[in-house]
């Protein structure tokens, strides 16, 4: 079946305008999680969606910041007035809330902010 | 909090030798233990796991024992191929209760020459 969707694959952007990422999960997966990929950095935990319950923001970096998950399934993440070091990959992946069930990650946003 | 540390590359090796990547963690309690792989191009996706001590996940010639004594995931393969070329993360998860995310090492870059 269809895997983790991200969009777009590639964003160029100048400093402190908006943009938006979007991840569209498996269908069925109720879990959903941001993660932010730099060189040399690994992979930075950023918010977490699981069903009906309030998203674990905890690993968002500042109030720039944000994101939803409407119905349950599409998440986007929209980072305000970007600055140059929030250039990154930003990756999407889903899970079945079952006892270690693994993460279906997708190929991510490269964002580049000049 | 919970940590993971992976030896740092890149790891350069010529086919059919055999590959050690090295893991350790920093968790209380029993997480589980995870090792992703990004090929070129390519989302992340799950290589193996474990998740309690002593199992041994393996796959695709790849394995690694979850050592609790020594807080590691060592991540071996016999003899690499040129196309086991990519970034490896090595990963811990406590799922259940107030957290569910996926901690990640800074992944080791692997490449096997011909």
């Amino acid at each position: 079946g269809a895997g983790v969707s991200q969009s777009p694959s590639n964003k160029v952007t100048e400093k402190g305008k908006d943009v938006e990422l979007r991840c569209d999960p498996i269908s069925g997966h109720t879990a959903l999680y941001w993660y932010r990929q730099s060189l040399g950095q690994g992979l930075e935990f950023l918010i977490y969606f699981q069903g009906n319950s309030a998203p674990d923001k905890s690993g968002l970096p500042s109030d720039r910041f944000s994101a939803e998950r409407t119905g349950g399934s599409v998440s986007t993440l929209t980072i305000q007035r970007t600055q140059q070091e929030d250039s990154a990959v930003y990756l999407c992946a889903s899970r079945l809330e079952t006892y270690n069930s693994p993460l279906h990650f997708g190929n991510g946003t490269r964002l580049t902010v000049t | 909090g919970d940590s993971v540390t992976q030896m740092e590359g890149p790891v350069t090796l010529s086919e059919e030798a055999f590959l050690t990547i090295n893991c350790t963690y920093t968790a209380t309690g029993y997480p589980s233990l995870f090792w992703y792989v990004q090929y070129p191009g390519e989302g992340l996706q799950l290589l193996l796991k474990a998740t309690k001590a002593d199992d041994k996940g393996s796959n695709k010639g790849f394995e690694a024992t979850y050592r609790k004594e020594t807080t590691s995931f060592h991540l071996e393969k016999g003899s690499v191929q040129v196309s086991d070329s990519a970034v490896y993360f090595c990963a811990l998860a406590r799922y259940g209760g107030a957290t569910n995310k996926l901690i990640f090492g800074t992944g080791t870059l692997l490449a096997v020459q011909p």
